[in-house]
């Protein structure tokens, strides 16, 4: 079963600051990845998606990288606000696990002004 | 609609009740997931349709649980003699492309059990 691990589980930082959240996986065979945001008392909101076949991809200050072989990806956020707190989920689409995407537990970030 | 739309968002019930979950799909998504996340974690695998049929189910927890798509647009989630166990928030999410596909979420239904 494809089992997706995040760390850091909670991250403080301040305004500004350039930051690196990590998602690896266990299973190298899959369709694609996605993050999302969280936040609290919500359902979760879709930032990007990579298929397997690519290598990053960007919107505005969000960059999210895949190194499938490794089976880690990276999301990284540049210049933080505080709007940015939430908690960040990676889920992994395997193509030997059916249909699911198969989630993490998340990084709970904090940004503060 | 223009996102999914999930009623109720929250949910009260005693032990030993049935309780419906209703998820509304982006318009023209044939692809369904259900998922359900509990306090801490991170949203689990329920069950996924592709138009009316159920394509995977492997994630519903036990015969308690069971979905419906009949149209192949609206789904219900469906829970007999709820458990304190059930209580979490269901989620439903939709999607253009069934197995590669971005997947978009809806604002979930928190269930109580009490």
């Amino acid at each position: 079963k494809q089992e997706v691990t995040q760390i850091p589980a909670a991250l403080s930082v301040p305004e500004g600051e350039n930051l690196v959240l990590n998602c690896s996986f266990t299973d190298s065979a899959i369709y694609n990845l996605q993050w999302f945001r969280q936040d609290p008392g919500k359902g979760l909101t879709s930032l990007l998606l990579i298929q397997s076949s690519q290598r990053e991809q960007t919107s505005g200050r969000l960059n999210a990288s895949l190194d499938k072989s490794s089976g880690r990806s990276t999301l990284y956020i540049a210049a933080s606000q505080p709007g940015d707190s939430a908690t960040y989920l990676c889920a992994v689409r395997g193509s030997n696990s059916g249909y699911a995407l198969n989630f993490g537990k998340g990084t709970s970030l904090l940004v503060t002004p | 609609g223009a996102g999914v739309s999930q009623t109720p968002s929250n949910k009260v019930t005693e032990k030993g009740k049935y309780v419906e979950l209703r998820c509304d799909p982006i318009s023209g998504h044939t692809a369904l997931y259900w998922y359900r996340q509990s306090l801490g974690q991170g949203p689990e695998f329920l069950i996924y349709f592709q138009g009316t049929g159920a394509a995977d189910d492997s994630g519903l927890p036990n015969d308690r649980f069971f979905a419906v798509r009949p149209e192949g647009s609206v789904s219900t989630l469906k829970i007999q003699r709820t458990e304190r166990g059930d209580s979490a928030v269901y989620l439903c999410a939709s999607s253009l492309i069934p197995n590669t596909g971005e997947l978009f979420f809806g604002e979930g239904s928190r269930l109580t059990v009490l």
